[in-house]
This record gives structure tokens, C-alpha cells and sequence, in this order.
């Protein structure tokens, strides 16, 4: 079995600051993991992902995440936040050989300028 | 990107009619779709596999006879809510996803959603 857990249901951050969501998860096997962005009422944009190689993964608008595996962790980073971020974010992941993706429960970012 | 779209954007119907959501795949042709449906507030739960030419593989707790799916050609996947009811309200997204590249190894492409309110 797959799970990923998002702890924080909500992040606040200041334009400009940087910004850390948090994601844990638990596969048999090595992990891809995945972050994707949903602004309301819009379907999931990919963001990023890690196979394998470098721990430290940037993808778009700016975003990183880094790979820990003794800790499970696949956190989302930013090192400078924008209004416009504000968003809900999901991370996802799943086991080589196995298709479907398993997602956390989602975390809403609020930036305010 | 792939690019991935839904219609409708946005359903409203009466308790008890069906209602049928399209998903197409526009940039290229996709075996494998997914349904996935998401409450307020909540993640994304998958519903089901659609493979086109066989048929669809549904998780646990999702009724096949209520959520009919269809993936009629290699670019559409078309999910059908029978009978729907109030608690059938929900966002409904389909993906579709990426083997363009190492089959094993893709990230999904999801659709805009359809947002299905049931009176």
C-alpha cells in the first residue's frame, strides 16, 4: 500500500518570504513523487517530480523540492512567495510498477502582499 | 504539456437523470484514462481505470453500475452518472497520463474538471 500525508491543512506566508509545504509518504519500494497545483474550481497542474538522481528537484514557477529518504519527506519549497502562489497543493506519489497515484489530502497556500 | 479537456465545464440536474462527462485526450492517445472525484476541501479519490477497448477497473467502494464508463476511442473516455442523486454532487477530473517517455515513469495530465451539482 501507498499514503502520503500533507499534516498542515493550511499554510500562510508573507509576499516575499519563503514558503515550505510539507509532505510525508510511505511505498514498498522506491517513490516517484509528485507535486501538483489546483486553483479553484481548475483540474491539477503539474508542478514537479522526482525519479531518481538529485535529491533536490526544481519545476516550474519557480518551485523546489527536495528528497529525504531516510524521512520520507518530498517538502515543497520556494524562496520567494507570490500572491498569485496562493493555490492548493498536492502531493502525490506512487511505487515503480504500480500506475495509479495516490494523493494527499491537499494543502491550501495563502501568500498575502 | 499534454493538453486534456472535459465537457461540461459545469453540469446542474434534476435528482434522478443521468448525466454524461467527457474526457479527451488532444495531444495524443492515451490506453489508460482516470476518474478521479474530489470533494470540497478534500484530495482527490480515484474511481476508476478506463482502458480503452476492455473494461473499466473500478476501486473499491465505487459502484460500477452507478459511475458507467466508456473509453469508446483512444482519445475519449466518457464517465456516466446514473440516477444521480444530491450526494452525487461533486468535482469529477479525468487525467490522462504521460507515456511518451519510460512507460513506467509518467506524471498525469489532468483535465479542468466538470463540477456536477445534482438538485
Amino acid at each position: 500500500a501507498q499514503s502520503v500525508a500533507q499534516p498542515e491543512d493550511q499554510v500562510n506566508v508573507a509576499e516575499g518570504n519563503p514558503l515550505t509545504v510539507k509532505c510525508t509518504y510511505s511505498v514498498s519500494g522506491n517513490p516517484y513523487l509528485f507535486w501538483y497545483v489546483q486553483y479553484p474550481n481548475r483540474g491539477l497542474q503539474f508542478l514537479l517530480k522526482y525519479i531518481t538522481g538529485d535529491n533536490l528537484v526544481k519545476g516550474s514557477y519557480g518551485f523546489e523540492a527536495e528528497f529525504n529518504k531516510s524521512q520520507t519527506s518530498f517538502h515543497l519549497k520556494k524562496p520567494s512567495a507570490l500572491v498569485s502562489d496562493s493555490a492548493l497543493y498536492f502531493c502525490a506519489v506512487r511505487s515503480a510498477g504500480y500506475s495509479t497515484l495516490t494523493f494527499g489530502k491537499g494543502t491550501m497556500l495563502l501568500v498575502s502582499p | 504539456g499534454a493538453v486534456v479537456s472535459q465537457h461540461p465545464s459545469w453540469v446542474i440536474c434534476k435528482s434522478g437523470t443521468s448525466v454524461k462527462i467527457e474526457c479527451r485526450s488532444l495531444d495524443f492517445q492515451a490506453t489508460t484514462m482516470f476518474w478521479y472525484r474530489q470533494f470540497p476541501k478534500q484530495s482527490l479519490m480515484l474511481m476508476a481505470t478506463s482502458n480503452e477497448g476492455s473494461k473499466a477497473t473500478y476501486e473499491q467502494g465505487v459502484e460500477k453500475d452507478k459511475f458507467l464508463i466508456n473509453h469508446a476511442s483512444l482519445t475519449l473516455s466518457t464517465l456516466t452518472v446514473t440516477s444521480a442523486h444530491p450526494e452525487d454532487s461533486s468535482f469529477y477530473i479525468c487525467s490522462v497520463p504521460n507515456h511518451f517517455q519510460d512507460r513506467d515513469i509518467n506524471e498525469q495530465f489532468f483535465g479542468p474538471g466538470t463540477r456536477l451539482t445534482v438538485l
